[in-house]
């Protein structure tokens, strides 16, 4: 079975500073993928990034960037230039390339952002 | 850019009432899910249904639990006898099959239920 593990419960840094989330997985499949998502105080599931399980180069969207490291299952996620609306539960995600496959989620890292 | 919509955004229920939770897909996807979260836990898979059907379902969508696509839009979860412990967030989610297409589940605000 498929697991998401994400060791970080909560975790903090100072504005404007860089701070990386981590996240291992495990699964026996070779072609999948990957999340973090976002969930703010109002609860919605924010999609931040994805990665290709078949694609090397690491996933990049703004200040938001992953390390996908496939043979070790590792991907972290950081964030560049923290801003006070990063402030949020992150959940790092996993799901087959399958259509109708269903995500599995990690128990989530609450960042915090200090002024 | 099309989204998820659901209804409501809070839903207060005694124990043991039935409760339908509503969503209304983005509209050209095919795939819908629901998800649950307790509060302070993670994401829960419970559901997914493809071609008017479901496709696979978690030990958690018991015999309590049926999932709906009435009228080719709206997706319905019902829960026909709440326990106090189906008190949590509901999402649903859908994605494409285009071969175009991203497989992004895309996620709806979610239900917050809370049952009494």
């Amino acid at each position: 079975a498929q697991t998401v593990t994400q060791s970080q419960p909560e975790m903090s840094v100072q504005e404007a500073e860089t701070v990386t989330l981590s996240c291992t997985y495990d699964t026996s499949e070779s072609d999948y993928y990957l999340f973090w998502y976002k969930q703010p105080p109002s609860r919605q599931m924010i999609l931040v990034i994805r990665q290709e399980a078949y694609k090397q180069q690491n996933a990049t969207e703004n200040r938001f960037s992953v390390n996908f490291q496939k043979a070790a299952k590792s991907f972290s996620l950081k964030i560049s230039d923290s801003q006070l609306g990063d402030a949020a539960m992150y959940f790092c995600a996993y799901r087959l390339r399958n259509r109708d496959d269903k995500i599995i989620f990690g128990k989530g890292t609450r960042l915090h952002i200090l002024p | 850019e099309p989204e998820v919509t659901q209804t409501p955004s809070h839903q207060v229920t005694q124990m043991g009432q039935e409760v339908i939770l509503r969503c209304v897909p983005i509209s050209n996807h095919l795939y819908f899910y629901w998800y649950r979260q307790i509060l302070g836990q993670k994401v829960e898979f419970l559901v997914s249904f493809y071609n008017n059907e479901i496709s696979e379902k978690s030990e958690i969508f018991d015999d309590q639990f049926s999932v709906e696509r009435p009228d080719g839009s709206n997706f319905t979860l019902k829960i026909r006898s709440t326990k106090l412990e189906d008190s949590a967030m509901y999402f649903c989610a859908s994605t494409s099959v285009s071969r175009s297409s991203t497989d992004t589940q895309y996620f709806g605000p979610g239900t917050r239920l809370t049952v009494l």
